[in-house]
């Protein structure tokens, strides 16, 4: 079964700087996605990114972008120029190639964004 | 645009006592999914559907059932709820194995107590 783990609980960052949030996972498929989903207080559950494995090309969105290290399982998450509008929960999550609505979640990450 | 739609966003509920969580999508989504979100735990899968007519279970299953007779609902039913049953549930749909993306509903907050 695969797994995945977010070490840090709680992460805090000063407006307008760069923090990168923490995800590892466990698998034996070499096909799979993965993806950073933003939770605000409103609780909706908002994509952030996503990555194919097959991709070598690291993702980017806007401000958001990962460090993508397929052979050691690692998919972290870069948010640069920090706003206020970015604090909530971020959680990692992964689903297999043929894992259809399978997603399998990271505990979270805790964001603080301060003035 | 609807998307994914939950209802109701919150109940309280008695120990014992049953209920269904209403989920509906509107994008002609053939997969469809329940989590629950627990502090510290992130979301755990309850159940899925990959079509009408089809489901199976996930990771934490027990004191859960569902049913998909139409492309759009996906309902979660709690037969006797326990307080180990609080928590928010999630409902998400996607589409093809090309459309990755899941869509969430809002989510419902439930208390038994």
């Amino acid at each position: 079964a695969q797994t995945v783990t977010q070490s840090q609980p709680e992460m805090s960052v000063q407006e307008a700087e760069t923090v990168t949030l923490s995800c590892t996972y466990d698998t034996s498929e070499s096909d799979y996605y993965l993806f950073w989903y933003k939770q605000p207080p409103s609780r909706q559950m908002i994509l952030v990114i996503r990555q194919e494995a097959y991709k070598q090309q690291n993702a980017t969105e806007n401000r958001f972008s990962v460090n993508f290290q397929k052979a050691a399982k690692s998919f972290s998450l870069k948010i640069s120029d920090s706003q206020l509008g970015d604090a909530a929960m971020y959680f990692c999550a992964y689903r297999s190639y043929t894992g259809f609505q399978k997603l399998v979640f990271g505990t979270g990450t805790r964001l603080l964004v301060s003035p | 645009n609807a998307g994914v739609t939950q209802t109701p966003k919150f109940q309280v509920l008695k120990t014992g006592q049953s209920m269904t969580l209403q989920c509906a999508q509107d994008m002609n989504h053939e997969y469809m999914s329940w989590y629950r979100q627990d502090p510290g735990m992130g979301l755990r899968l309850i159940h899925y559907s990959v079509g009408a007519g089809i489901t199976d279970q996930g990771e934490v299953p027990n004191g859960y059932n569902v049913s998909r007779s139409t492309t759009e609902d996906f309902p979660l039913r709690l037969l006797s709820a326990a307080p180990s049953q609080t928590s928010v549930y999630f409902c998400a749909s996607s589409g093809t194995v090309i459309e990755f993306e899941a869509f969430f509903g809002q989510g419902t907050r439930l208390t038994v107590v």
